[in-house]
């Protein structure tokens, strides 16, 4: 099992460009989220994916925007990138229900100059 | 509101000796309260967790404790080793799929 896998590594884009970052999961999980890290603010949630066919804003959505492509696969879209979304991303993934542990993927490290 | 306090930011101890991590939580509905521990350049993995029907769980050298009535949840290490040394992150749910993070707390263990 791979677990969580998240393309690509790195990637460093112009102001105003656009990419999609992509998360896929083998573990049949449910649930699939979108976190943003920034040095000093822990992990914040951008959206998340209780179900395939259902996504849900989490703490700071805007800017972004997701697809719950299948049950495996949930990918990140930043329309026109901006500096302050130079960040870590990390994909997570957990079972249904509330008091299930998430998993996460090895992270993107984006850098918008 | 959503909100998990993690304290302290920074901790160093000896090798060998303890360390202890705090975090509170708003929302008395949370019941679920895992710990997460990330090495630098690398994902957040997830170390030990409890629910709201448990006071205390151990694995080995790490115990996480909880007082549902205080709002508030401890990670405990014991006998510390180097390879402790990384970030720690406690994390509460609201009652829904989502986990919200406290803002990480950075062990550094002196040999």
């Amino acid at each position: 099992n791979a677990g969580v896998t998240q393309t690509p590594k790195f990637q460093v884009l112009k102001t105003g460009q656009s990419m999609t970052l992509q998360c896929a999961q083998d573990m049949n999980h449910n649930s699939m989220y979108w976190y943003r890290q920034d040095p000093g603010m822990g992990l914040r949630l951008i959206y998340y994916s209780a179900s395939e066919g259902t996504t849900d804003k989490g703490e700071v959505p805007n800017g972004y925007n997701v697809s719950r492509l299948n049950k495996r696969e949930f990918s990140l879209r930043l329309e026109s990138a901006a500096p302050s979304q130079t960040s870590v991303y990390f994909c997570a993934s957990s079972e249904r229900g509330a008091q299930r542990g998430q998993y996460f993927g090895p992270g993107t490290r984006l850098t918008v100059t | 509101g959503e909100n998990v306090e993690q304290h302290p930011s920074t901790l160093s101890v000896q090798e060998g000796d303890s360390a202890v991590i705090k975090c509170t939580y708003s929302d008395s509905a949370s019941n679920y309260f895992p710990w997460y521990k990330q090495e630098l350049g690398k994902r957040p993995q997830l170390i030990i967790d409890i629910r709201s029907n448990v006071g205390e769980k151990k694995d080995q050298r790490i115990a996480v404790t909880l007082n549902k009535t205080a709002k508030h949840f401890s990670l405990h290490i014991t006998e510390t080793q180097p390879e402790d040394s990384a970030v720690y992150f406690c994390a509460a749910n609201f009652g829904n799929e989502k986990l919200t993070f406290g803002t990480g707390t950075r062990l550094t263990i002196i040999p």
